[in-house]
């Protein structure tokens, strides 16, 4: 069964680094997104990618974050410059159809992301 | 009031129990719903997908009702294996707006 995959699956990083999480939706879907999740709180929207642009982005996804879809497989999330409080599980997902036309979305096992 | 509101729990409950779980939502324009299941430290998986008809698969049923915005969940005959946290979800335009989460511990 097709499944997301992201690498790496625990990153730890200095406060003020940057770093890049990385991404391979399903191959056939078309909408990607990123959500994270601190230690003990709910799963959090950070962005939706389509078509090399982004559809829609949170309060969280500030200056700092960036998506990127390099290449015909990866999709990356860049966190410029790191705060302590960017320390979470990062979700990447993809689904097949998006917007009106609302589909399962598939998750990728995570990046822990610890800033120190 | 929250986008999505569940009860967090814990549910304790033996084996061969029946449980359900609730959820409100607060945007009477969405679309979608589904139930996801996450395991600790793991990524949420799709459970089912919530329909106004409701839907049921195996020992799992779920209901939805647009008039109370509310969201259900119900498992019967509880399994070990069931231990987890269900995530009550709804849709946004381009995006999933995820409630806290049940915790579920199912007890030998």
């Amino acid at each position: 069964e097709p499944e997301v995959t992201q690498t790496p699956s625990h990153q730890v990083t200095q406060m003020g680094q940057e770093v890049i999480l990385r991404c391979v939706p399903i191959s056939n879907h078309l909408y990607f997104y990123w959500y994270r999740q601190i230690l003990g709180q709910k799963v959090e929207f950070l962005v939706s990618f389509y078509n090399n642009e982004i559809s829609e982005k949170s309060e969280i996804f500030d200056d700092q974050f960036s998506v990127e879809r390099p290449d015909g497989s990866n999709f990356t999330l860049k966190i410029r410059s790191t705060k302590l409080e960017d320390s979470a599980m990062y979700f990447c997902a993809s689904s097949r159809l998006g917007g009106r036309e609302h589909d399962t979305q598939y998750f990728g096992p995570g990046t822990r992301l610890t800033v120190l | 009031r929250k986008e999505v509101e569940q009860d967090p729990g814990p549910f304790n409950v033996p084996e061969g129990a029946t449980v359900a779980f609730n959820c409100t939502y607060s945007n009477s324009a969405s679309q979608s719903f589904f139930w996801y299941r996450q395991d600790c430290r793991k990524e949420p998986k799709l459970l089912m997908s919530v329909y106004s008809s409701g839907n049921e698969d195996g020992r799992f049923t779920a209901q939805l009702n647009r008039a109370s915005q509310y969201i259900s969940l119900l498992i019967r005959d509880s399994k070990l294996s069931d231990s987890a946290t269900y995530l009550c979800v709804v849709t946004g335009t381009y995006k999933y707006i995820f409630g806290t989460g049940t915790r579920l511990k199912v007890l030998a």
